[in-house]
């Protein structure tokens, strides 16, 4: 069975850069979410799209944009890169608002 | 506030035995969704299983089943017949319908002894 994408698996970057995440959900699925786990943390939500409107936003920084395509498709984009946002960044999808969450490898993102 | 729970941060048992992981709830929402996510060392997030608030019976998958005792606001793990392969860190979530967001709890790391 098909499962959410995430691109790239890993990714390395300066402090000041910037970084784009890329997501791809399962097809069929019209909802999105973004998720940041820190080290030894549990993940935190960030922000979903519902039919490519953000329909929820928790504590995503100032910092952090992200958009919906029209292909269903995310896209998390993060400036200013701070040494704090070394994280996992999960993306997940789900047929609808309220039902269950399917979840990506994950993107881990170090910044130096 | 809508919170969950895990008050066990990690866990030991013997192969081929159950273990209940614990998982308590706290939400204003008359209507949510309870998940259970098993997150392996190699990183990934592996949905388990799901209880909606109002399903009458207890959810189960395979040899995972959700002690769901709504009066207390619990949602217990149970894992039947443990394999080397259930050892891994554990999440409790709830997603209530007033956002549909997961709101994940601390953890349990589990460990399956040969």
């Amino acid at each position: 069975a098909a499962g959410v994408i995430q691109s790239p698996r890993h990714l390395i970057k300066e402090k000041r850069e910037t970084a784009t995440l890329k997501c791809y959900p399962i097809p069929r699925h019209d909802t999105v979410y973004w998720y940041q786990q820190g080290p030894g943390q549990d993940p935190q939500f960030l922000i979903s799209f519902y039919e490519k409107m953000q329909s929820d936003k928790g504590s995503i920084p100032d910092r952090f944009s992200a958009q919906q395509f029209s292909d269903y498709h995310s896209e998390l984009n993060m400036s200013s890169l701070e040494l704090g946002d070394s994280a996992l960044y999960f993306c997940a999808s789900s047929i609808d608002r309220n039902n269950e969450q399917f979840f990506g490898p994950g993107t881990r993102l170090t910044v130096l | 506030a809508q919170k969950i729970t895990q008050t066990q941060p990690g866990m030991f048992v013997q192969e081929k035995e159950a273990v209940t992981l614990d998982c308590t709830y706290d939400t204003s929402d008359p209507s949510y969704g309870l998940f259970w996510y098993k997150q392996p060392s190699s990183g990934e997030m592996i949905f388990l299983i799901y209880q909606g608030s109002y399903d009458q019976q207890n959810a189960t998958e395979g040899r995972y089943s959700l002690n769901f005792q709504k009066a207390r606001k619990s949602a217990n793990l149970v894992i039947s017949a443990s394999q080397l392969g259930d050892s891994a860190m554990y999440f409790c979530a709830m997603s209530p319908d007033s956002s549909y967001k997961l709101i994940f709890g601390s953890g349990t790391r589990l460990l399956v002894r040969p």
